[in-house]
């Protein structure tokens, strides 16, 4: 069964320092998502794009995170400069089109910074 | 902003009972949809039930949707202890391309 690889798993880094996570969604997925999750809460969006464009980052902030999915397959998602508060999971997941459809997640990558 | 709001926040019962859960939300829907996480994982989509639909089922799983008081159930029946998980609903508001999930509801079924 086809499924949406994230990595690293887990990511530990210092405040001030960079960190990139990666995505690969399910082969034949147009839609790709990257959530922010802080333990206890649901899933918040980051960013959403339909091939290789965005379509909602509204709430990504963007004077340290960035997000780009360049021939509209897997996708990087990176924090510079890392704070405290980035302290989450952050979780990848794809669906057929957008809006509608039911999204497959990946297992995550769980960032602690200190 | 989370758009949907689950109840209880958490739930505790014993293997075999039954469990319930339910989903208030704000705006006008396509479709809602629950999934499920377990601790420290991604999240496992259950079921998807659209503004057109009142009931759907799906192996022990049970949805309402009440389009007219913006709520969802979900019933979990005959209860195992592999349900443990937090159980979260989604929704993907009409006319937008954004599906906005709520808090959660923590299950812990003890066996």
């Amino acid at each position: 069964e086809a499924e949406v690889a994230q990595s690293p798993r887990y990511k530990i880094t210092e405040k001030s320092q960079a960190v990139a996570f990666w995505c690969d969604p399910i082969s034949g997925h147009a839609t790709l998502y990257w959530y922010r999750q802080i333990l206890g809460q649901g899933p918040e969006l980051l960013v959403q794009f339909q091939d290789e464009s965005v379509v909602d980052d509204s709430q990504l902030p963007k004077d340290r995170f960035s997000a780009e999915r360049l021939k509209g397959v897997d996708s990087t998602l990176k924090i510079q400069p890392a704070e405290l508060g980035d302290s989450a999971m952050y979780l990848c997941a794809s669906s057929l089109a957008v809006g509608e459809e039911t999204q497959y997640f990946g297992p995550g990558t769980r960032l602690l910074v200190l | 902003s989370q758009q949907g709001e689950e109840d209880p926040q958490a739930l505790s019962i014993q293997e075999g009972e039954n469990a319930t859960m339910n989903c208030s939300y704000k705006t006008s829907i396509n479709n809602l949809q629950w999934y499920r996480q377990n601790s420290g994982r991604g999240l496992v989509h259950l079921i998807l039930i659209r503004s057109n639909e009142r009931e759907k089922h799906s192996g022990r799983l049970r949805v309402t949707l009440d389009t007219s008081k913006k709520s969802s159930s979900l019933l979990i029946t005959a209860s195992r202890a592999a349900d443990t998980a937090s159980y979260f609903c989604a929704t993907a508001t009409t006319g937008g391309f954004k599906t906005i999930f709520g808090a959660g509801t923590r299950l812990f079924v003890k066996a």
